[in-house]
């Protein structure tokens, strides 16, 4: 009965390759969202989706795609990884309004080497 | 823009110590303010909020004031355990609502039996 569940755990792959990450929420909420957590702890959003809809996209290279084919699922993909793509990437999700909690994932803790 | 800037880690105590991190924020208006806690390979969950000016936001022991005259929302815990070993996120949002979250750089909390 996992709320926010990511796939895979554990990710290593070699610089250039190309990987997903798959997220599912179970909470019926509207708002998904990709983080990333580098190796200083520190926690920054990548990209929010409304409904299928993308609502934010901050500062990310365009290798960073992200995909939701439907409201409770959003996929990250990445192409040409690079050595500094190394770092623990977050799932989570919301209600789309009022005031509300994120409920996050336990991570996908992707190396590149 | 919006910021928020938490006591650099990592904070050691002994069981039963007394808790402090220090969180303060730059907002305009009124954020509401929330600690979110990462326990070891776990996703972040929220602990507290509080949404308006000299609110206690309380869960679990801790307890959190918003202090609007000084910008800060510190975490406190009387007496702490060694499950309280986490890293633990102060952040804000304008709306309250999770899809304008903005994180601290997160604390480190040990605590040793």
């Amino acid at each position: 009965d996992t709320a926010v569940s990511q796939t895979p755990k554990y990710l290593v792959t070699q610089m250039g390759n190309d990987k997903s990450i798959k997220c599912e929420q179970n909470l019926g909420h509207d708002t998904m969202y990709w983080y990333k957590q580098d190796s200083k702890k520190f926690l920054k959003i990548m990209f929010s989706y409304n409904n299928k809809e993308l609502i934010i996209n901050e500062t990310v290279p365009n290798r960073f795609s992200p995909k939701s084919p439907d409201k409770a699922h959003l996929n990250l993909h990445i192409n040409s990884l690079e050595l500094g793509d190394s770092a623990v990437y977050f799932c989570a999700s919301s209600q789309a309004s009022g005031e509300t909690e994120a409920f996050f994932g336990q991570g996908t803790r992707l190396t590149v080497v | 823009g919006n910021s928020v800037t938490q006591m650099e880690g990592p904070v050691t105590l002994s069981e039963e110590a007394f808790l402090t991190i220090n969180c303060t924020y730059t907002a305009t208006g009124y954020p509401s303010l929330f600690w979110y806690v990462q326990y070891p390979g776990e996703g972040l969950q929220l602990l507290l909020k509080a949404t308006k000016a000299d609110d206690k936001g309380s869960n679990k022991g801790f307890e959190a004031t918003y202090r609007k005259e000084t910008t800060s929302f510190h975490l406190e815990k009387g007496s702490v355990q060694v499950s309280d070993s986490a890293v633990y996120f102060c952040a804000l949002s304008p709306s309250g609502s999770a899809r304008q979250l903005t994180f601290g750089s997160g604390t480190q909390l040990t605590v040793l039996p």
